[in-house]
């Protein structure tokens, strides 16, 4: 169990600019969750894989956002155009079925 | 949509008391779970506890869960400097299929 892992840890980048992070599930994991997350306050659901299949997008989730797992094993988060409200730690969480979850340590995104 | 919600937002106490810290929530719920969360790192499970048991224990901690008043605490005893994170509690969405985060109670625990 090596654990879930997220790259990069830190994103700076100026408004307007495209980011992909990416997030390394644990290898038997079947379902990958991504969460936003801001100063004080707890994760905030975003979208959510089982295997390959997007089953759920947030729908405060603007259309600047978009995930992917191919094949099922990693999984990536862009957001297009990026905004100062875009400033958040974004985490990447695990599991198997419905067990509880592991997270990755997260990309901090900075937006000038 | 926030199902659970976390009292109190802050919590500081010393080295050796005991920490409490609950969790109310709005819906049925099947389990409940606690993360904890160290500064600048990603969320860590707890506990989980499930709908028909009323507490549960791990090490130092332990767990209570009251289905008719829709709450939950985390009790944490003997607390130590690196028990100093936020805490949160986990309960699943609507239709079960995902957990729903609260906004934690961010306990320090003074040396």
């Amino acid at each position: 169990d090596t654990g879930v892992s997220q790259n990069p840890r830190h994103k700076i980048t100026k408004r307007g600019q495209n980011v992909t992070f990416r997030c390394d599930p644990i290898s038997e994991h079947n379902r990958l969750y991504w969460y936003r997350q801001t100063l004080g306050q707890g994760p905030e659901f975003l979208t959510y894989f089982q295997n390959e299949a997007q089953l759920e997008k947030s729908r405060l989730l603007s259309d600047r956002f978009s995930a992917e797992r191919p094949k099922g094993s990693f999984s990536t988060l862009e957001i297009q155009r990026t905004e100062q409200g875009d400033s958040a730690m974004y985490l990447c969480a695990s599991s198997l079925g419905f067990q509880p979850q592991h997270f990755g340590d997260g990309t901090r995104l900075s937006i000038l | 949509s926030q199902q659970g919600e976390e009292d109190p937002q802050a919590l500081s106490i010393q080295e050796g008391e005991n920490a409490t810290m609950n969790c109310s929530y709005k819906t049925s719920i099947n389990n409940l779970q606690w993360y904890r969360q160290n500064s600048g790192r990603g969320l860590v499970h707890l506990i989980l506890i499930r709908s028909n048991e009323r507490e549960k224990h791990s090490g130092r901690l332990r767990v209570t869960l009251d289905t008719s008043k829709k709450s939950s605490s985390l009790l944490i005893t003997a607390s130590r400097a690196a028990d100093t994170a936020s805490y949160f509690c986990a309960t699943p969405s609507i239709n079960y299929d995902k957990v729903i985060f609260g906004p934690g109670t961010s306990l320090s625990v003074i040396p």
